[in-house]
Formats: structure tokens, sequence, C-alpha cells
């Protein structure tokens, strides 16, 4: 399955909303779509799985949704820390595969 | 505090082998399946390989398909990456990691992760 995020380079102020798409080229099983969040150095966080669980420790500024081949991550109100690169992945099918990442940079 | 840690990264020459290894501890490592992801310089994440927990079932990407071999030694906690025929584009950090929940429960994505360990495959 190929992901296709978009766009690649979102350009936005701290306080504003970010709304990243995740598309697959076919039906993701079970919605199993994860979304990484991942800073220079570092290896990559998780924040959602199931396309719209957040994970242990997450801010309630993320949030996913969507289904079938279309998902969508939201950050409400964007806070200095959050920006970096995103990722979404689908582990409902082998091999899973990752999205080519969504870099969300000041403006 | 689970942790997983990769090592054994290294320069080799293409055409040459190199085995990485996943040390875990502080979970039940007997019930997660495990994974190998990686991360060319400047690229994103590109998904390698599974093992589950008994080790009776491996997956892998085509591109290291024939090349790659994971394996497990559960007494150890460890899984390995045995690399051979390494061209220049495996060039990379490599890392392990975890899926929030066992195996038995429902599937997530990785939620533990190791720091990485580099692997540069150059003449």
């Amino acid at each position: 399955i190929v992901l296709t995020q978009s766009p690649g380079t979102l350009s936005l102020s701290p306080g504003e909303r970010a709304t990243l798409s995740c598309r697959a080229s076919q039906t993701i099983t079970s919605n199993y779509l994860a979304w990484y969040q991942q800073k220079p150095g570092q290896a990559p966080r998780l924040l959602i799985y199931g396309a719209s669980d957040r994970a242990p420790g997450i801010a309630d500024r993320f949030s996913g949704s969507g289904s079938g081949t279309d998902f969508t991550l939201t950050i409400s109100r964007l806070d200095p820390e959050d920006f970096a690169v995103y990722y979404c992945q689908q582990y409902g099918s082998s091999p899973r595969t990752f999205g080519q990442g969504t870099k969300v940079e000041i403006k | 505090q689970e942790q997983l840690a990769e090592s054994g990264g290294g320069l080799v020459k293409p055409g040459g082998s190199l085995r990485l290894s996943c040390t875990t501890s502080g979970f039940k490592f007997i019930d997660y399946y495990i994974n190998w992801i990686r991360q060319a310089p400047g690229k994103g994440l590109e998904w390698l390989s599974y093992i589950s927990p008994t080790g009776n079932a491996v997956f892998y990407a085509d591109s290291v398909k024939g090349r790659f071999t994971i394996s497990r030694d559960n007494a150890k906690n460890s899984v390995y990456l045995q690399m051979n025929s390494l061209k220049v584009e495996d060039t990379a950090v490599y890392y392990c990691a975890r899926e929030l929940r066992p195996y038995y429960e429902f599937l997530t994505g990785y939620h533990v992760w190791g720091q990485g360990t580099l692997v540069s495959v150059s003449s």
C-alpha cells in the first residue's frame, strides 16, 4: 500500500491549526493507520494509532480522523515544540509502509 | 522502563555484511513483534521487516528481501538483523521498534523505539 502525504511542507505560525493529509492507494485494513512525529536527531514518536486513538502521553491538541483511504492529522493549536516532520504509516497489511512525510515549519 | 537499544552499525564496503542487534529490557519480550525500520540521511522512514514473538513469522520489504534476515533469541531478549550483499543505498540509521500493545491484543503503531544505529556502506 502506497501512502501519499500532503502537503510536503506546511508553513504556519504558533497557535495556528495544522491539517495534514495521508491518502492510501487502497483501503487500509481495520483503519490501522498511525501518525508519528519526528524531530532532528530523534527517533519517531507515536502520536495516533487506529486512525484516531491518541498514544499515551500525547497532548489532546493532536487528533486523527478518517477511514478507508483518506486520513487526517489535525493539530488544533500549534505549540513551538510541534514544528517537526510527521509521518503516517499503515500497519494493516504487509509490508508495512510509511508515507513520505510532511514538514511543519515555522512561518 | 521499556527500552530497545540497537548496536552493530558501522562502515562496510559494498557487497559486505553486517549484523545488527536490538537488545530489549523492561517488558515481556515474548509478547511482542519486533520491527526494523531505517532512515537514509535526509530521507523518510522505510519499514524493513518484522518478526513474531515465536520467530515463526517474518516479513520483509521488497528492497531487502533475499539479502536481510531477521531473527530473535527469546532467552536473550534480543532481535537481530543480518544484512548481506550491502549496497550504497542501504546507508541509513537503523531502528528497531515495538508496538504499544502485545500481540494478543489489537495492533497499534510503534510506541517504543531504540535510538538507532548508523550503517554506512561505502568503498
